[in-house]
C-alpha cells in the first residue's frame, strides 16, 4: 500500500538558519504530493503541493520539488523564522478515493 | 468564511464510555473527511462521505465506531465503548465536489481515555 516516511523530530534551529525535512514515499503511480503544516492550536493547513515530477512547489518561502527516480519530496526553507515553529506533515494522495496519506510529523522548533 | 470547525476541543472520558465527535465542514463542501493522529504517529484516514452517502469507509477500525452525516451538512463520529487506544486527535476536513479539491482541516478534538 501507500506510505510516507518522514524524519522524526524535534527539529531544533537557530533564527535564520537553513531547514531540511525529509520525506519520502512509496505509492505505485504517480502520486500527488503534499506538505500540511499545523501550528499550536490550529488545524492542519496546506503549505504546497506538487502533481507530476519534478514539479517544484513553494510557498512562504519553503520549497520541495517532487523526485520521481529517488520516491522523494523533501521540504526546504533558505532562512527559518521564529514564527515557522509548528509540526509539518508529509502526505501523498492517489487514485478516485482521494483520502491523503500522511507520514508521522516532524516538530519544528525555531528559537532567536 | 468559516473554515471547519469540531467540537469539542477536548474530550476526557473513561474506557467503556461513549463520545460523540462533531464536525461542521465549510458550507458547501460536499465531501467530508475523518482521520486520527494516535499517540503521535502519523495520521490515518478513517472515512469520506460524499454528501451523506459513505464514499469509503476502509479506515474504520473497528465496528465500535460509526460515523454519520445527517442530511449531508455536520458529522459526527461515535465511539462505543471507548477504548485505551481509540486516544488520540480526530482531524476533520471537508472540500469542495470533485475527487481532487484541497482539503481544508478543523482543528482537531483531542480524545483521551483513561
Amino acid at each position: 500500500g501507500n506510505s510516507v516516511t518522514q524524519m522524526e523530530g524535534p527539529v531544533t534551529l537557530s533564527e535564520e538558519a537553513f531547514l531540511t525535512i525529509n520525506c519520502t514515499y512509496t505509492a505505485t503511480g504517480y502520486p500527488s504530493l503534499f506538505w500540511y503544516v499545523q501550528y499550536p492550536g490550529e488545524g492542519l493547513q496546506l503549505l504546497l503541493k506538487a502533481t507530476k515530477a519534478d514539479d517544484k512547489g513553494s510557498n512562504k518561502g519553503f520549497e520541495a520539488t517532487y523526485r520521481k527516480e529517488t520516491t522523494s519530496f523533501h521540504l526546504e526553507k533558505g532562512s527559518v523564522q521564529v514564527s515557522d515553529s509548528a509540526v509539518y506533515f508529509c502526505a501523498l494522495r492517489k487514485g478516485a478515493g482521494n483520502m491523503l496519506t500522511f507520514g508521522g510529523g516532524t516538530r519544528l522548533m525555531v528559537k532567536p | 468564511e468559516a473554515g471547519v470547525t469540531q467540537f469539542p476541543s477536548h474530550s476526557v472520558i473513561e474506557k467503556g464510555q461513549t463520545v460523540t465527535l462533531r464536525c461542521d465542514p465549510i458550507s458547501g463542501h460536499d465531501n467530508l473527511y475523518w482521520y486520527r493522529r494516535v499517540m503521535g504517529k502519523e495520521i490515518k484516514f478513517l472515512l469520506h462521505f460524499v454528501k451523506e452517502s459513505k464514499q469509503d469507509e476502509s479506515g474504520m477500525p473497528n465496528n465500535r465506531f460509526l460515523a454519520e452525516r445527517t442530511g449531508g451538512t455536520y458529522s459526527t463520529l461515535k465511539v462505543q465503548p471507548a477504548e485505551l487506544e481509540d486516544s488520540g486527535v480526530y482531524f476533520c476536513a471537508s472540500s469542495q465536489g470533485g475527487p481532487y479539491n484541497e482539503q481544508f482541516f478543523g482543528p482537531g478534538t483531542r480524545l483521551t481515555v483513561l
